[in-house]
């Protein structure tokens, strides 16, 4: 079985401050990572994804992610961020083998001030 | 092209009420989940077809909750003796790969 937690309910920040979303996850066995974003109104779309290959993984906005085996972390980062990345991230994790199983954290709240 | 929709976006029932939500996924999507998602929390899984098989239901919370998929396209939830603690928004995603999902906007359930 997997968990995930997301230890930041609300991250408040100023616009061009660089940012991280804490996200840690327990599994017993490999796994895919995955952080949504979910704007105001709007439904969960994937912001990115880990499934195999190079640790750190980047989004078309800015975004990136990389994935700590040791430490069982899937962080998001991004370094200056805009009025318009005001969202809830969610990080989730699904295991490699078979199932199809998807576990979501709580939630972070990011809100960026002017 | 249409994305995942869903129908009532919102819903109020009675207790004990009988309800039933619909999934349309993007067309050619084989794979379906459910998920319930309440306040303040992240989504959460209920179960999930592949075309109209439905090959893991671990998460639905009792056997009030059941989920249909009968041609592999349109999919349906049903609450039956609906309960407060139903109060939620459901969520269904589609996805052609099973790894990226495409979330509908949701169906806000409200028990009274």
């Amino acid at each position: 079985a997997q968990s995930v937690t997301q230890l930041d309910s609300q991250v408040p920040v100023f616009e061009e401050a660089p940012v991280e979303l804490r996200c840690n996850y327990s599994s017993s066995v490999s796994v895919y990572l995955f952080w949504y974003v979910q704007y105001p109104n709007q439904g969960l779309q994937l912001l990115l994804k880990y499934l195999s290959g190079s640790t750190l993984v980047e989004s078309i906005n800015g975004f990136e992610a990389e994935f700590n085996k040791s430490q069982t972390s899937f962080h998001l980062r991004k370094p200056s961020v805009h009025i318009s990345d005001t969202a809830e991230y969610f990080c989730a994790v699904r295991g490699d083998t078979g199932g199809f199983k998807t576990i979501f954290g709580a939630g972070t709240r990011l809100f960026v001030k002017a | 092209g249409a994305g995942v929709s869903q129908s009532p976006r919102y819903k109020v029932a009675k207790r004990g009420q009988d309800v039933a939500l619909r999934c349309d996924p993007i067309s050619g999507h084989v794979s379906l989940f459910w998920y319930q998602q309440a306040l303040g929390q992240g989504p959460e899984f209920l179960t999930y077809f592949q075309n109209e098989a439905q090959l893991d239901k671990s998460g639905l919370p009792s056997d009030r909750f059941f989920a249909e998929r009968p041609e592999g396209s349109v999919s349906t939830l049903k609450i039956q003796r609906t309960q407060q603690e139903d109060s939620a928004v459901y969520l269904c995603a589609s996805s052609s790969s099973s790894y990226e999902q495409y979330f509908g906007p949701g169906t806000r359930l409200t028990v009274t």
